[in-house]
């Protein structure tokens, strides 16, 4: 079982509506988890992290982690054509090294 | 402020030779690492650097690779004697600190081929 594991999508949504991305994690050490967002040639650069079960809401973004189910999520609602990127995520199992899933390529379909 | 900045973008090497990347991080950030990203993949993580500690090296694939970090500037990462699987994106990225909540600051990448 790999360590961090993503649908690879792509995942196709229309425009205005909400894009569910989904992440699960192998060990249950993982203390927090983040959320990066990648578009094509470019590097990744972070939209959220989230340590706590529960949601956390930023703007248009929503994370969501269940400890108990190994899970974290990312919502994004009122999707944007500027929303279409690959979105990584990432689990610290130490204080400094992460681990990537290996993305899922969102494509918001105006 | 300036960001991370990685040199070269692009580097085409042939199979055998040595190549050396280069990983200018944020003034002030204490924190160095470096990820590898091949095609279609996620991100590999390599090596950190924190402050004068001795860096983890746990993520580097093979005795070809090494990295070196002068104080908490520059960092370099070589590759003896490049294969063609090494052929990847080099991710460089700078923190803060190190641990949650520093976020890490990723640089613009080097793209390696190895023909």
């Amino acid at each position: 079982q790999k360590e961090v594991e993503q649908n690879s999508g792509p995942l196709s949504v229309p425009e205005g509506a909400i894009a569910s991305l989904n992440c699960t994690y192998s060990d249950r050490g993982s203390q927090s988890f983040f959320w990066y967002r990648q578009y094509s040639g470019k590097s990744p650069e972070l939209i959220m992290f989230i340590y706590s079960n529960g949601d956390k809401e930023d703007g248009r973004f929503t994370a969501q982690l269940n400890k108990a189910s190994q899970y974290v999520s990312l919502l994004i609602r009122d999707s944007q054509p500027s929303d279409s990127a690959t979105y990584l995520c990432a689990v610290r199992k130490r204080s400094y090294q992460l681990t990537f899933g290996k993305g899922t390529k969102l494509s918001v379909i105006p | 402020g300036a960001g991370v900045s990685q040199s070269p973008s692009n580097k085409v090497t042939e199979k055998g030779k040595d190549v050396e990347l280069r990983c200018d991080p944020i003034s002030g950030h204490t924190a160095l690492y470096w990820y590898r990203q091949r095609l279609g993949q996620g991100l590999e993580f390599l090596i950190y650097f924190q402050g004068n500690s001795a860096p983890d090296k746990s993520g580097l694939p093979s005795d070809r690779f090494s990295a070196e970090r002068t104080g908490e500037s520059v960092s370099t990462l070589t590759i003896q004697r490049t294969q063609q699987e090494d052929s990847a994106v080099y991710l460089c990225a700078s923190s803060v600190g190190a641990g949650t909540p520093y976020e890490q600051y990723f640089g613009p990448g080097t793209r390696l081929t190895v023909t």
